[in-house]
């Protein structure tokens, strides 16, 4: 069964820490593999997105990467922001379609 | 703003009212997606077009549920005959078709439907 699970559910930290967020998936065939961001009350919106040969890319102060043979991927966040309180939710495309499978996501929450 | 618009932000409703939501793709994107999304879990696939045609279904979609999308541009979702457990986010997303952008799908803020 093609599933997406993170990890940890929820994670609070301070103001200017890092923080990293994991995912595992086992979904086949493997496409590529996203990381979005969801504010309360909003839609999604794509951060990064990498494919099978891809081992790591960077939006900002986000930095994503993927370990195809265990299956695993991280999202790294660096001097954190209150802006950045949000949903973090990692989603696996099969095959090349349109089919994505979604993780529950990681609920961060940064205070001042 | 990821230019796909929703419409309504949010919907109350009593149980047994029908609902419709409007969703605005991005206007050179051939492809739409519908998905629910309950608190505290990722959004779930309901169906999915390409231009004007209904290409796929989840079985989540049932009976009361009905979407269209009629000259290949914005879409409606229309569910009938409304239960509590309708209750959740209605997210709308649309992409290019494959090859093209990694079939990279833009979301637009959902809808917040409420059954009383």
């Amino acid at each position: 069964k093609n599933q997406v699970e993170q990890s940890p559910q929820s994670l609070i930290i301070l103001e200017g820490k890092n923080c990293t967020l994991q995912c595992n998936y086992t979904v086949s065939p493997f496409s590529n593999l996203r990381w979005y961001k969801q504010d309360t009350g909003r839609g999604p919106v794509s951060l990064t997105i990498m494919t099978f040969s891809e081992n790591t890319k960077s939006n900002g102060r986000y930095t994503a990467t993927l370990d195809a043979d265990t299956k695993q991927s991280s999202l790294h966040i660096t001097a954190s922001q209150l802006s950045d309180s949000a949903s973090y939710i990692c989603v696996v495309s099969v095959d090349s379609s349109y089919k994505l499978i979604f993780g529950s996501g990681t609920r961060l929450l940064v205070r001042p | 703003d990821t230019g796909v618009s929703q419409d309504p932000r949010h919907k109350i409703t009593k149980r047994g009212q029908n609902v419709t939501f409007r969703c605005d793709p991005i206007s050179e994107h051939n492809r739409l997606y519908w998905y629910r999304q309950t608190l505290g879990q990722g959004p779930e696939f309901l169906t999915y077009f390409q231009n004007e045609a209904q290409l796929e279904k989840s079985r989540l979609l049932s009976d009361r549920f009905s979407a269209e999308r009629p000259k290949g541009s914005f879409s409606t979702l229309e569910i009938q005959r409304t239960e509590q457990g309708d209750s959740a986010m209605y997210l709308c997303a649309s992409s290019f078709g494959e090859g093209k952008g990694k079939n990279i799908q833009y979301f637009g803020a959902g809808t917040r439907l409420s059954v009383l």
